[in-house]
């Protein structure tokens, strides 16, 4: 049982370039999302979702897209990346199904993105 | 809008001292409270939680207390150890059915540096 994997650890891209960042969780939870950490703050939601084929934003969203075409997987999408978007990415995922109460999140191990 | 927020940033306490991180939140409405604790490289780990309709409850070393009167949390650790030096973070999350379900909000974090 690995829990909530996320691919890459690290990555380094170039203004203007686009890359997907991989989440995948083997615990067949219901709900997923999507945080960016910069230092000294907390966790901000970047989007999630309550089941495959739903998706929601959260609280800095804009430009980042997701997909949920499984239950398994969550891939975050940087479509031109920009040095704002410079941060550590944690994909999280919970057993709760829509209808339920969001309980406690799994956390993966990070992405560190750094845009130049 | 809505906030989760913590009084200290940084906490610094002896080896085998009780430490006490505290927490304010604003949205009334929430009612569901968590504590995670990260070490540096990691992601989030959860460590307690705790429902809006308890004022207390205890785990391994760790008591969540709960104030609604005031919307204040505080996590309570007990005999530290060096090994419980990381951040800390609590994250609130908005009731099911209304708009914000499923939108978990963290605080800023505490640092807690335990002495030897």
């Amino acid at each position: 049982n690995a829990g909530v994997t996320q691919t890459p650890k690290f990555q380094v891209l170039k203004t203007g370039q686009s890359m997907t960042l991989q989440c995948a969780q083997d615990m067949n939870h219901e709900y997923m999302s999507w945080y960016r950490q910069d230092p000294g703050m907390g966790l901000r939601l970047i989007h999630y979702s309550v089941g495959a084929g739903i998706t929601d934003q959260g609280e800095v969203p804009n430009g980042y897209n997701v997909s949920r075409s499984t239950t398994e997987d969550f891939p975050l999408r940087l479509l031109s990346a920009a040095p704002s978007q410079t941060s550590v990415y944690f994909c999280a995922s919970s057993p709760q199904n829509r209808g339920h109460l969001l309980e406690k999140l799994f956390f993966g191990s990070g992405t560190q993105l750094s845009v130049l | 809008g809505e906030s989760v927020g913590l009084h200290l940033p940084t906490l610094s306490v002896q080896e085998g001292d009780n430490s006490i991180i505290n927490c304010a939140y604003s949205n009334s409405a929430s009612d569901y409270f968590i504590w995670y604790k990260q070490e540096s490289g990691k992601g989030p780990q959860f460590i307690i939680d705790i429902r809006s309709n308890m004022d207390k409850r205890q785990g391994q070393r760790v008591t969540v207390l709960l104030n609604k009167t005031v919307k204040h949390l505080s996590l309570q650790i007990a005999a530290t150890q060096p090994g419980d030096s990381a951040v800390y973070f609590c994250a609130e999350t908005p009731p099911f059915g209304g708009t914000s379900y499923g939108k978990l909000t963290f605080g800023q974090g505490t640092i807690l540096t335990v002495h030897p």
